[in-house]
């Protein structure tokens, strides 16, 4: 069974400092792996979406690495901005790849 | 615009009141998905739905039931809630089953008394 962990579970950075996040998983056999951006009370904005065959994917300040091997993809903010608060979320699609796991997210708060 | 929308957005029940949360997408998807996210447990899939008249359980199907008669609608039903499904709600969808970019809907609070 798939297991999707986050750690640090809260970050608090200063503006216009580079950061990673980070997210683990246990099952190597991933078919592809998309971080999201969730604010308080809202739902689920997609960032990126890794396929396995991919290594990585970017998006504006946004770049979010897949190592399989490894078990691990991160997410790098560069230039943190107050706006980039938010709970960030990784999931994996895994097994018959219909099945999204989802971690329990890394809080972050950009301070001015 | 394209979108997953899910009503109500806020509902608060007594136990045992049946009631439907609905969702629909207007993206031609052909994968629809439902999630409750709890404090401490992350996001848990309740049902998906590969495409229309096919749904199968997820991690936590247990006091739900679903149906997928069209394509754009993916209903989650509570049949006789219970306080433990207080809950925040997630529907979501892609465009094929397999893979692809998760569309979320803004989320449906629901509280059971």
């Amino acid at each position: 069974k798939q297991e999707v962990t986050q750690i640090p579970a809260a970050l608090s950075v200063p503006e216009g400092e580079n950061l990673v996040l980070n997210c683990s998983f246990t099952d190597s056999a991933i078919y592809n792996l998309q971080w999201f951006r969730q604010d308080p009370g809202k739902g689920l904005t997609s960032l990126l979406l890794i396929q396995s065959s991919q290594r990585e994917q970017t998006s504006g300040r946004l770049n979010a690495s897949l190592d399989k091997s490894s078990g691990r993809s991160t997410l790098y903010i560069a230039a943190s901005q107050p706006g980039d608060s938010a709970t960030y979320l990784c999931a994996g699609n895994t097994g018959t790849a219909s099945k999204l796991t989802f971690g329990t997210g890394t809080r972050l708060q950009v301070t001015l | 615009e394209a979108q997953v929308t899910q009503n109500p957005r806020y509902l608060i029940t007594v136990t045992g009141k049946k009631l439907t949360v609905t969702c629909s997408q207007n993206m031609n998807h052909e994968y629809m998905s439902w999630y409750r996210q709890d404090p401490g447990l992350g996001l848990r899939q309740i049902y998906y739905s590969m495409n229309v008249e096919v749904t199968d359980k997820g991690d936590v199907p247990e006091g739900y039931k679903v149906s997928r008669k069209e394509k754009r609608n993916f209903p989650l039903i509570l049949e006789s809630p219970s306080p433990n499904q207080t809950s925040l709600y997630f529907c979501a969808s892609r465009l094929k089953g397999y893979g692809g970019e998760l569309f979320f809907g803004e989320g449906s609070r629901l509280t059971v008394l």
